[in-house]
């Protein structure tokens, strides 16, 4: 079936860094969507995208719907021990399903 | 505006027994929608409710698993009997009606489920 490819897997970065992750696939998707989970809980919407190109924010966090409409990318900004969690994508494939990707796991060191 | 409402938050049940669990979506959200999180995976979806009506339950493994809305607002999900395999988190979203807005799904803290 469809896939969605998550890099990194995992991020190790020191407090006060800049954090970027991406999503791609082989297959077109018609949205794309970022959640963060902490442990324990259920997926938070981040940010949707809607349009190829489409540039979007949400405080620090900042996210890209790729022009081929086969990828995403996540930028989180001057990260602090709050943003520790993992980060999902997940895609609107041109059958309506939303399919999720493998998460990355982010660490900050202290 | 409260969140999706699940439970219980933790079962421990041993293999071919059966378990249920419960999802109370936000207040006027039409879909709603059961997930399965398998520990270091991403959320996938076992049936999506549109009222109570499915809409896909193409993941759904039928031969154990049963779900119902029966009114169009709460929803049980039922594993009958349990494998090792079925160990998971099971996440329980809605999201509004509309083509744009049904993307947007909202998490319930989902129900962690340990067969043994």
């Amino acid at each position: 079936g469809q896939q969605l490819n998550q890099s990194p897997q995992s991020m190790f970065i020191q407090e006060g860094e800049d954090v970027s992750m991406n999503c791609t696939s082989s297959s077109i998707f018609n949205t794309w969507l970022w959640y963060k989970q902490d442990p324990g809980e259920g997926p938070v919407l981040l940010i949707a995208l809607y349009k190829a190109g489409e540039l979007t924010s949400n405080g620090r966090l900042t996210a890209q719907f790729g022009i081929t409409r086969k990828d995403s990318f996540l930028n989180i900004s001057a990260s602090i021990p709050s943003d520790v969690g993992i980060y999902f994508c997940a895609g609107q494939n041109r059958d309506d399903k939303i399919i999720f990707g493998k998460g990355t796991r982010l660490h900050i060191l202290p | 505006e409260a969140g999706v409402a699940q439970s219980p938050r933790y079962k421990i049940i041993e293999k071919r027994q059966s378990v249920a669990f419960w999802c109370n979506p936000i207040s006027g959200h039409a879909t709603l929608y059961w997930y399965q999180q398998i520990l270091g995976q991403g959320p996938k979806l076992l049936i999506q409710f549109q009222n109570n009506g499915v809409v896909d339950d193409s993941q759904l493994p039928k031969d154990r698993f049963s779900a119902e809305r029966l009114k169009g607002v709460d929803s049980t999900l039922k594993i009958q009997p349990a494998k090792l395999e079925d160990s998971a988190v099971y996440l329980c979203a809605s999201s509004r009606s509309g083509r744009r807005d049904s993307y947007e799904q909202y998490f319930g803290p989902g129900t962690r489920l340990t067969v043994t």
